[in-house]
């Protein structure tokens, strides 16, 4: 099994809003990693959590906050989102940070 | 600062043509290259990982090749099909510890005309 689920698939939310994306691997994998991809653009890391500890927070934002409740988890919580944070948010997993790497199928965001 | 580099960005073949995608990037210090597909609005799917040591890897139709001392790879794709069409990513993968773990390029939009 090599899949990283992600949910939702898609979200809308308000600036005032507080919602969650989760990202679930069952590979036994120890990095986990958010990204952010804009229409037409290369991926853009955010955050690395390496055994379970943020080891990368690539200067984004407050309104994003990570979390890694466990190994097979990682949640990324959204708070009073701006309409340009509106992407596809990936997420993506590997055994330890030098190996393959596989990623999810996304949440698509949209901010109102 | 690693920086990757995709040639071209967008590229239009009839089916049944080999094609070449290319991939350059300035460090050598890298422990990885991976090749990845996206299709419009999907996830990356992961198509061949070649390690720092290696020179080449083959899966199907699809052979990627790496010369770390020049900063290059390619992909080469045989036999191209319709269903081959979406975007090619390549990535590269380095030492956390003051460097971003994987690296893109801005990919190449391929398009497969049956």
């Amino acid at each position: 099994d090599t899949e990283v689920t992600q949910t939702p698939k898609h979200l809308v939310m308000g600036m005032t809003n507080k919602k969650s994306l989760k990202c679930e691997q069952h590979m036994g994998h120890r990095a986990m990693y958010w990204y952010k991809q804009k229409a037409k653009k290369p991926p853009e890391l955010m955050f690395v959590y390496s055994y379970e500890k943020l080891s990368i927070n690539e200067s984004v934002p407050s309104r994003f906050s990570p979390e890694c409740p466990n190994s097979s988890l990682l949640n990324l919580h959204l708070h009073a989102l701006q309409p340009e944070d509106s992407a596809l948010y990936l997420c993506a997993s590997s055994q330890e940070e030098n190996t393959e790497a596989f990623f999810g199928q996304g949440t698509r965001l949209t901010v109102v | 600062k690693q920086e990757v580099t995709q040639i071209p960005a967008a590229l239009s073949v009839p089916e049944g043509e080999n094609l070449v995608l290319n991939c350059s990037f300035t460090d050598s210090a890298i422990y990885n290259l991976q090749w990845f597909r996206q299709d419009p609005g999907k996830g990356l799917t992961s198509l061949l990982l070649i390690q720092s040591s290696q020179r080449e890897q083959t899966s199907g139709r699809l052979n990627a090749s790496l010369d770390k001392s020049s900063g290059r790879s390619t992909l080469y794709i045989a036999a191209s099909q319709p269903g081959d069409s979406a975007t090619y990513l390549c990535a590269v993968s380095q030492p956390f510890s003051g460097n971003t773990p994987l690296v893109f390029g801005k990919g190449t939009r391929l398009s497969v005309i049956a």
